[in-house]
């Protein structure tokens, strides 16, 4: 069974600073998704950013990027010119390219400070 | 577009009392997940739907829980009866099923259920 491990319960950053977000995962498959998701104090699930694991290119949405690392398994999320309103939990997530289950990691808090 | 509609947002209830959440996936996805947020364990699949087939309850946690999908369009998740460890938020999402293209699941935002 896959899993998910988040090892960083909390974090702070500045605002305007950059802050690094860590995931390591446990699969014997080659093909799969990689999910990074920030729940704020609404609790509404948001996707922030996905990445294929075939695409050695790290995927990128403005402000946040991904370190992926497929050999080591891991899958890390930059936030870059962090703001305030990037204060939420961040969940890192898996799931198998042919199967349905999402899995989640424990997640992290995030919060910036002014 | 409507996202995934999830109600009631919140429910205050009874030990030993029915509870019974919904929802509306996004019009043409074809699977559904129910998924439960506790501090302790975090975020659980429950089950989850294809084509409106249960594939996989082995999240649930005991007898007291059911979940259909009686058509594309609506699921329901029931405990009866309810216990105080229950309480969580329950999150429902739905995607395009099996080897779509993005992976992407989408989440409704939860229904707050508190067991007195």
């Amino acid at each position: 069974a896959q899993t998910v491990t988040q090892s960083q319960p909390e974090m702070s950053v500045q605002e305007a600073e950059t802050v690094t977000l860590s995931c390591t995962y446990d699969t014997s498959e080659s093909d799969y998704y990689l999910f990074w998701y920030k729940q704020p104090p609404s609790r509404q699930m948001i996707l922030v950013i996905r990445q294929e694991a075939y695409k050695q290119q790290n995927a990128t949405e403005n402000r946040f990027s991904v370190n992926f690392q497929k050999a080591a398994k891991s899958f890390s999320l930059k936030i870059s010119d962090s703001q305030l309103g990037d204060a939420a939990m961040y969940f890192c997530a898996y799931r198998s390219l042919y199967g349905n289950k999402l899995v989640f990691g424990a997640g992290t808090i995030l919060r910036v400070k002014s | 577009d409507a996202g995934v509609i999830q109600s009631p947002r919140h429910e205050v209830t009874e030990m030993g009392q029915e509870v019974t959440l919904r929802c509306k996936p996004i019009s043409g996805h074809n699977s559904l997940f129910w998924y439960r947020q506790t501090m302790m364990r975090g975020l659980e699949l429950l089950i989850y739907f294809n084509n409106n087939v249960p594939i996989d309850d082995s999240g649930m946690p005991e007898d007291r829980f059911s979940a259909k999908m009686p058509n594309a369009s609506f699921s329901t998740l029931k405990i009866q009866p309810s216990e105080p460890r229950d309480s969580a938020v329950y999150f429902c999402a739905s995607s395009f099923g099996l080897g779509e293209i993005t992976g992407e699941l989408f989440f409704g935002e939860g229904s707050r259920l508190t067991v007195l």
